[in-house]
């Protein structure tokens, strides 16, 4: 099956400074990556998603990026704010109504 | 339009009892996906939906865990009786697409 891996576990950042978080995946039929942020309290809300047909998608502040080759993507964040404070997880899924492999989460704290 | 819901928010039970979580999806969404997230690990699949048949059950731990979608439209699922380990949060999704839209949870403690 698919195995997920995402690093770091936490990252902490001061306010307007960049953040990256990475996830690796094994399966190579995997073809759509979202991204969620979970704030506390809340549920996970999709932030941004990717599918293997493209290697970069970009919306406003955030961006993700794609290396089918390598099995590995990323989430990039410019000028953080401390309303970005969350944890994101990464997921990956085998296309439309398949079920999602998630990362272990990463909790972002953007420091003001 | 309104979002996936969840009930009871919060859940506190003994070993050994029955709890059943509920989950209401987004109107007109045939696809339903339940999740469990335990010990700040990461988030995992228990089973997938469509309308009321049980599409992938893969996930599901073992058969303590009963999940149904009577009519195709709301879904519980069923804990019994409940283990020490079943703690932690469980979150359903619905689907018309690629992306899956998230309940806020329902968080399980088991004593």
């Amino acid at each position: 099956g698919e195995n997920v891996e995402q690093h770091p576990s936490t990252l902490s950042v001061q306010e307007g400074d960049s953040a990256v978080i990475k996830c690796t995946y094994s399966d190579s039929a995997s073809n759509y990556f979202p991204w969620y942020k979970q704030e506390l309290g809340k549920r996970p809300q999709l932030i941004i998603d990717i599918r293997s047909n493209v290697g970069e998608k970009k919306d406003q502040r955030i961006a993700v990026t794609l290396n089918k080759t390598a099995k590995h993507f990323s989430l990039h964040i410019t000028e953080t704010q401390p309303e970005d404070s969350a944890v994101y997880f990464c997921a990956a899924s085998k296309g439309n109504f398949n079920k999602f492999y998630f990362g272990s989460g990463t909790k972002l704290n953007v420091k003001p | 339009e309104a979002g996936v819901t969840q009930f009871p928010s919060h859940s506190v039970i003994e070993k050994g009892q029955t709890v059943t979580l509920r989950c209401d999806p987004i109107s007109g969404h045939d696809n339903l996906y339940w999740y469990r997230r335990v010990m700040g690990k990461e988030i995992k699949f228990l089973l997938h939906f469509v309308k009321e048949s049980k599409q992938d059950e893969s996930g599901m731990p073992n058969n303590r865990f009963l999940a149904e979608r009577t009519g195709g439209t709301y879904s519980t699922l069923k804990v019994q009786p409940a283990e020490l380990e079943d703690s932690g949060v469980y979150f359903c999704a619905s689907s018309q697409a690629y992306f899956q839209f998230f309940g806020p949870g329902t968080r399980l403690t088991v004593l």
